[in-house]
């Protein structure tokens, strides 16, 4: 059953456009969403997460933007460098258990 | 340098046969999880434990199991029960509680031959 479904799968942005990556969830009990960025051959690592009490949460040029009514939330990397080419997972914690719930993950390839 | 270690890196196992996945933490995370990565489906998670002596299965436990007789670490065995176990393995930790850091170590390549 996959509880978070997330959009695309494969992304190519050029250089200094704005890479958008979507998700969406089903359980009302999530309250915590992060998003990781896997690079090839490693681990994932977190990188920008938020909670459904903000709508917006921003560092640096990475922003969540939260639809808590649309059970929605997004990652916008503005200014996208070919270093940000990498496979990038959102996730969901639901209330009562610890461990994430992972959408299937968008390849993002950003162009010179 | 604190962090997650999973050994070995690249394994191959013979049809029928139990591998033993190593996880070891040195960050005094109380959890840990494995999960599961497949090519097109993301991270699926096999089991997790919050506590020494103390474990839950996930959503693809079986053919799987786990012990955590040490805080640090965490084993997984992938048993000849488990009918597709190529994949590559990743361990992590967290503080216990909702909305904490999950840390990743760097995973498991396990191919069957």
């Amino acid at each position: 059953q996959q509880q978070v479904k997330q959009s695309p799968q494969s992304l190519i942005v050029q250089k200094g456009g704005i890479s958008i990556i979507n998700c969406a969830y089903e359980n009302t009990a999530f309250d915590y969403f992060p998003w990781y960025q896997q690079f090839p051959g490693k681990g994932p690592a977190l990188l920008i997460a938020i909670r459904p009490d903000v709508s917006e949460k921003k560092e640096g040029r990475f922003t969540i933007s939260f639809n808590k009514s649309a059970k929605q939330f997004s990652l916008h990397i503005m200014d996208s460098q070919p270093g940000d080419s990498a496979t990038y997972f959102c996730a969901a914690t639901p209330t009562g258990r610890r461990a994430l719930t992972f959408g299937s993950g968008t390849r993002l390839q950003v162009q010179p | 340098d604190g962090g997650i270690t999973q050994s070995p890196k690249y394994l191959f196992r013979k049809e029928g046969q139990n591998v033993t996945l190593s996880c070891e933490q040195n960050l005094n995370h109380d959890a840990m999880y494995w999960y599961r990565q497949d090519p097109g489906q993301g991270l699926r998670l096999i089991y997790y434990s919050q506590i020494v002596n103390d474990f839950q299965k996930g959503d693809i436990a079986e053919g799987y199991s786990v012990s955590r007789e040490k805080k640090e670490s965490f084993p997984l065995t992938v048993t000849s029960a488990q009918k597709n176990p190529t994949a590559f393995y990743l361990c992590a930790s967290s503080i216990t509680g909702s909305g904490n850091t999950i840390y990743f170590g760097e995973g498991s390549w396990l191919t069957v031959v």
